[in-house]
């Protein structure tokens, strides 16, 4: 069936510093990818998504390119702020489908 | 403004209490869907609705229930509470579409411990 799969956290940065979560996923047709982040005590809320292959999402200064020759769509930003601390999780939503597979979460921690 | 919004945020009850989580959405999503988020940080899906009188049972076996009544509301009901459904539950909504797949939509979720 469907999956996704993300890197296991959690991932610890200095601030500035480059941040990449990878994620692959299988899936059967053309889905849709997303990455949600959720703050500590809140809700998951979207940080982007991409629809079609070699789309890019971004927000934030957060990039993501929907990759289907490598079935990936790794998350990086270039230079990440404490605030960035969060959970961030990597999702598809399948075609003509109705539900949302979500991979396990990575945390990030951000040292000033 | 349009949102999704739990109540209560934190809930701390007894061993065989009932219980109700609430939902509600102002964006006329017609699907919605229950998860039970463990400490781990993963999400399970327990419940899922397309609509008004629908209800549909998720990935991870729940003893809760649902319904849906109205559009707008899909509260989540445990008949006795134990302290293993002690879990965050996150209620979400999406459009639905016969094209592109859309984002869900979260409310900020209950965090429920049964002692």
């Amino acid at each position: 069936g469907n999956s996704v799969t993300q890197m296991e956290g959690p991932v610890t940065l200095s601030e500035e510093a480059f941040l990449t979560i990878n994620c692959t996923y299988t899936a059967t047709g053309y889905p849709s990818l997303f990455w949600y982040v959720q703050y500590p005590g809140e809700g998951l809320q979207l940080l982007l998504k991409a629809t079609k292959a070699d789309d890019k999402g971004s927000n934030k200064g957060f990039e993501a390119t929907y990759r289907k020759e490598t079935t990936s769509f790794h998350l990086e930003k270039g230079s990440v702020q404490v605030s960035d601390s969060a959970v961030y999780f990597c999702a598809l939503s399948e075609a003509g489908g109705f539900k949302t597979i979500f991979g396990a979460g990575t945390r990030l921690f951000v040292k000033a | 403004e349009a949102d999704i919004y739990q109540t209560p945020r934190y809930l701390v009850i007894g061993t065989g209490k009932k219980i109700t989580l609430e939902c509600s959405q102002t964006m006329g999503h017609d699907k919605m869907y229950w998860y039970q988020q463990d400490p781990g940080m993963e999400l399970h899906l327990i419940h899922y609705s397309y609509g008004v009188n629908s209800t549909e049972k998720g990935d991870l076996s729940s003893e809760s229930t649902v319904s849906r009544i109205r559009t707008e509301h899909f509260p989540l009901t445990l008949e006795s509470a134990r302290p293993s459904h002690t879990s965050q539950y996150l209620c979400a909504s999406s459009e639905v579409t016969s094209g592109v797949r859309r984002e869900q939509f979260f409310g900020p979720g209950t965090r429920l411990t049964v002692l």
